[in-house]
């Protein structure tokens, strides 16, 4: 069965620094997303983006967050510079014409 | 905008009884539901979902749930829950039919069964 893949599974980083998180959709599918699960809370939405533009992005996602799809098959998050509260599971998904998403597993961020 | 309230934050369960978690949704047109299940340390596996048709959904590992239009609700059950059925369960909704939008989840209700 196809799925997402998300690498790395844990990335530790120092505050300030820039981290890029990546993902593999599922391969035919358009709409990809970011979200994110601070511990103890619920998932939350963080952005979606369909042909190589941002289609809604909420609150979270202000100017520190960016993301592309550099070669047609990676999506990538990156945090410019990472802050304490940063510290969360980030899913990415993918989600077909009227399918549902599928989500990955996750990368845990730790910023230290 | 859409949203997802979930009533049980945390229940606790011995193993054979019957679960019903609740979910209540807010969007006034088209929606598409879902249920997520997050076993512990791992990602989201959907359940089940609700995109048109029979409001009775039967999803993986004897869960259903039941679309009820006017009460706007999406209530998740299972007859007689194992030990393995721990686990956070996330009910979501996305609007439309198709296209970009995103799901929104509920909060989440952690399910803790007892052997």
């Amino acid at each position: 069965e196809p799925e997402v893949t998300q690498t790395p599974s844990h990335q530790v980083t120092q505050m300030g620094q820039e981290v890029i998180l990546r993902c593999v959709p599922i391969s035919n599918h358009l709409y990809f997303y970011w979200y994110r699960q601070i511990l103890g809370q619920k998932v939350e939405f963080l952005v979606s983006f369909y042909n190589n533009e941002i289609s809604e992005k909420s609150e979270i996602f202000d100017d520190q967050f960016s993301v592309e799809r550099p070669d047609g098959s990676n999506f990538t998050l990156k945090i410019r510079s990472t802050k304490l509260e940063d510290s969360a599971m980030y899913f990415c998904a993918s989600k077909g014409g009227s399918s549902e998403a599928f989500f990955g597993q996750g990368t845990r961020l730790t910023v230290v | 905008a859409q949203s997802v309230s979930q009533h049980n934050h945390h229940v606790i369960l011995s193993e054979a009884a019957s679960l019903e978690l609740g979910c209540n949704y807010s969007y006034g047109g088209t929606v598409n539901l879902f249920w997520y299940v997050q076993y512990p340390g791992q990602h989201l596996q959907l359940l089940l979902k609700y995109f048109s048709g029979d409001p009775l959904v039967k999803g993986i590992k004897g869960f259903e749930a039941e679309f009820i239009k006017s009460k706007f609700s999406f209530n998740l059950r299972k007859p007689s829950v194992q030990w393995s059925d721990t686990a956070e369960y996330f009910c979501a909704v996305n609007a439309g039919s198709g296209g970009y939008q995103k799901v929104t989840f509920g909060t989440g209700t952690k399910l803790q069964v007892i052997p």
